[in-house]
């Protein structure tokens, strides 16, 4: 099955500075890939998805990069804000998201005042 | 729109009794749910994929006959913990993923199952 591993398990940043969040998958077929941010006894919310077909996807300060050669995809936060603190799933899967989701381990991102 | 409740968002039982929890997608139809649970501080692990007016699909190491699941509409699932041990209790949440959405999964807010 699917294995999806996260770097790192804590990420502390400045306000105003970019963070950077980076998962590996170990299944080729997968070919959809969303980010979730999720806060302390709360659901996960996405954030971000890409699909095998595309290589970057930005959202305002959001952005993700995906190589499907290399099997990796990252999370880019620009100027990053208070709010931004939670923790943050990437996930992974095949079927365009019709099957289930493999989550890495979360990274939890701290936004230092 | 893509709204998902679950019910309870609490719950507390006693070892050895069953405790239900029902997943909606309010605004649209689900052609296919999903139960994950989450440990305290840990990623969130699938645990089965329910799709309506079919049987359950169970991850390796998930009990399906202790975790039942009924998909019975395109708006409604619902998962029951049998005989509850204190090593169930965790946060299960549910996903709803239409497709005419694009696939995307959207989370319900989850359950609390604590057993005592």
């Amino acid at each position: 099955g699917e294995n999806v591993e996260q770097h790192p398990s804590t990420l502390s940043v400045q306000e105003g500075d970019s963070a950077v969040i980076k998962c590996t998958y170990s299944d080729s077929a997968s070919n959809y890939f969303p980010w979730y941010k999720q806060e302390l006894g709360k659901r996960p919310q996405l954030i971000i998805d890409i699909r095998s077909n595309v290589g970057e996807k930005k959202d305002q300060r959001i952005a993700v990069t995906l190589n499907k050669t290399a099997k990796h995809f990252s999370l880019h936060i620009t100027e990053t804000q208070p709010e931004d603190s939670a923790v943050y799933f990437c996930a992974a899967t095949w079927g365009g998201g019709a099957d289930g989701l493999t989550f890495g381990k979360g990274t939890h991102l701290i936004i230092q005042p | 729109g893509a709204v998902v409740s679950q019910h309870p968002s609490r719950v507390i039982c006693k070892s050895g009794t069953s405790v239900k929890i029902e997943c909606r997608s309010l605004d649209f139809q689900a052609t296919t749910m999903f139960w994950y649970r989450q440990f305290p501080k840990k990623s969130l692990m699938l645990m089965a994929t329910s799709n309506e007016g079919s049987k359950a699909t169970y991850e390796q190491g998930v009990e399906k006959d202790k975790f039942l699941i009924n998909h019975a509409s395109l708006t409604l699932s619902t998962l029951t913990v049998t005989s509850a041990h204190p090593e169930d209790s965790s946060f299960y949440i549910c996903s709803a993923r239409a497709q005419r959405m694009g696939g995307e999964q959207y989370f319900g807010p989850g359950t609390r199952l604590t057993v005592t």
